[in-house]
């Protein structure tokens, strides 16, 4: 089975910008989470998709937005970059959620990522 | 407000050296999970602990879930290079309004042939 794949790898962009990433998740997978990854903050979360549907949002700004589309494919969009936002953000996919009843953690499986650099 | 906390933030070791991170929080957590993050990868998931007092083996690793669920700890035996990594755990506390996985600032470890 292929793994979770993420495009672009890399990315640069300057200050008032916007930018797309796009995650394809683990076949059969529905949900998709993606997550913020900077030296000082550490892995947070973003948002959460299942069928097309946002379940589940952290403390981001309005600037960080998603979508999932019917074939379970995700983008995040950043409008109006700063410096702030370069960081690696991170898509993981999982069967049905990453957190099931009771609290239970599903296995979430990430992709490789994207770098973005914003000058 | 960190959920989560992790020590040591960073650890430097030689090779068949052993080693002991750590997890801790001041909230219960329903369960707990360690990733293990290499440089230009996203995190692997290592195990899932859930039980208080859990422990559990992965060939030279032990994780232990705390009594109470609120720490964890994972051991390495016999440390490798290719131990090196960002250690992460990860945990969905038990509190209502917390209804999303929570990551801690990960341990980063580096093992010197």
């Amino acid at each position: 089975k292929a793994g979770v794949t993420q495009t672009p790898r890399y990315l640069i962009k300057t200050r008032g910008q916007q930018v797309t990433l796009s995650c394809s998740p683990i076949s059969g997978h529905r949900s998709v989470s993606w997550y913020q990854q900077t030296p000082g903050q550490g892995l947070q979360f973003l948002f959460e998709y299942f069928s097309e549907t946002q379940r589940n949002k952290g403390n981001f700004p309005g600037r960080f937005s998603g979508r999932q589309f019917s074939n379970s494919r995700s983008e995040m969009n950043v409008s109006t970059l700063e410096l702030g936002d370069s960081a690696l953000y991170l898509c993981a996919s999982s069967l049905a959620a990453p957190l099931l009843a009771g609290g239970r953690q599903e296995t979430q499986y990430f992709g490789p990522g994207t770098r973005l650099l914003v000058l | 407000t960190q959920l989560l906390e992790q020590s040591p933030q960073f650890l430097s070791i030689q090779e068949g050296e052993n080693l002991t991170v750590y997890c801790n929080s001041s909230s219960v957590f329903s369960s707990l999970q360690w990733y293990r993050q290499e440089p230009g990868e996203g995190p692997v998931l290592l195990v899932t602990v859930v039980t208080g007092g859990e422990v559990k083996k992965l060939k030279r690793l032990t994780f232990q879930f705390g009594d109470a669920r609120k720490d964890s700890s994972l051991h390495i035996t016999a440390a490798q290079p290719g131990d090196t990594g960002l250690y992460l755990c990860a945990g969905a506390a038990m509190k209502t309004s917390y209804d999303k996985v929570i990551f801690g600032p990960g341990t980063s470890l580096s093992v010197i042939p």
